[in-house]
């Protein structure tokens, strides 16, 4: 199983809800990534968990919150968000904290913000 | 800075060869990644090189130049399939090592 799963596909929430995203991969990797992508433009990193930590945090805007309940799992929360919020966001997990190894990168959730 | 830049679009016809340029600023690099995203997928990856020279895998290779910044992906025996978006990515160290996108090029194959 070399996959990364990622719910839901795709969301639309209002500046006022509280959502999360979800996502899981059962490759025994200790890393796990958020990447925030928009259109037609490279993904941008947002958070590594390594070893159910938070190792990096990318001067993220509070209103994203990310949880690490165990090292399967990893999950966004969203609260309080902006139009401009509206992005692809990928989570990816690798065997180590990124090194030598590749990233294995879910399907993404598709957030628009209305 | 961490500068990676690629050429935004580029367009080939079918069975041909391209070659996507990538350059990047050297401090704190310790390697290269290639991905590949069709549109609305997730990034797949192609290859890893760390150590100058030519990776070679199937109709794609990958080559690098530490000293210069530079690496490329070639693709061989172009097939309509493989029009899609091409994603360098550094692995830099900046007290942690993370991957950094470049700008990605866009490839459309025509028959």
């Amino acid at each position: 199983d070399t996959e990364v799963t990622q719910t839901p596909k795709h969301l639309v929430m209002g500046m006022t809800n509280k959502k999360s995203l979800k996502c899981e991969q059962h490759m025994g990797h200790r890393a796990m990534y958020w990447y925030k992508q928009k259109a037609k433009k490279p993904p941008e990193l947002m958070f590594v968990y390594s070893y159910e930590k938070l190792s990096i945090n990318e001067s993220v805007p509070s209103r994203f919150s990310p949880e690490c309940p165990n090292s399967s799992l990893l999950n966004l929360h969203l609260h309080a968000l902006q139009p401009e919020d509206s992005a692809l966001y990928l989570c990816a997990s690798s065997q180590v904290p990124q090194g030598t190894v590749e990233a294995f990168f879910g399907q993404g959730t598709r957030l628009t913000v209305v | 800075g961490q500068n990676i830049d690629q050429p935004t679009e580029m367009t080939a016809t079918e069975g041909a060869i391209v070659q996507i340029n990538c350059t990047y600023q050297t401090s704190g690099f310790n390697g290269l990644f290639w991905y590949q995203q069709h549109a609305g997928e997730a990034p797949t990856f192609l290859s890893y090189n760390v150590l100058d020279g030519l990776e070679e895998k199937g109709r794609f290779s990958s080559f690098l130049s530490r000293s210069k910044g530079y690496s490329y992906l070639l693709l061989k025996e172009l097939q309509m399939k493989d029009s899609a978006s091409y994603l360098c990515a550094g692995l830099m160290n900046t007290g942690f090592q993370k991957l950094v996108f470049g700008t990605g090029t866009r490839l459309l194959v025509s028959p």
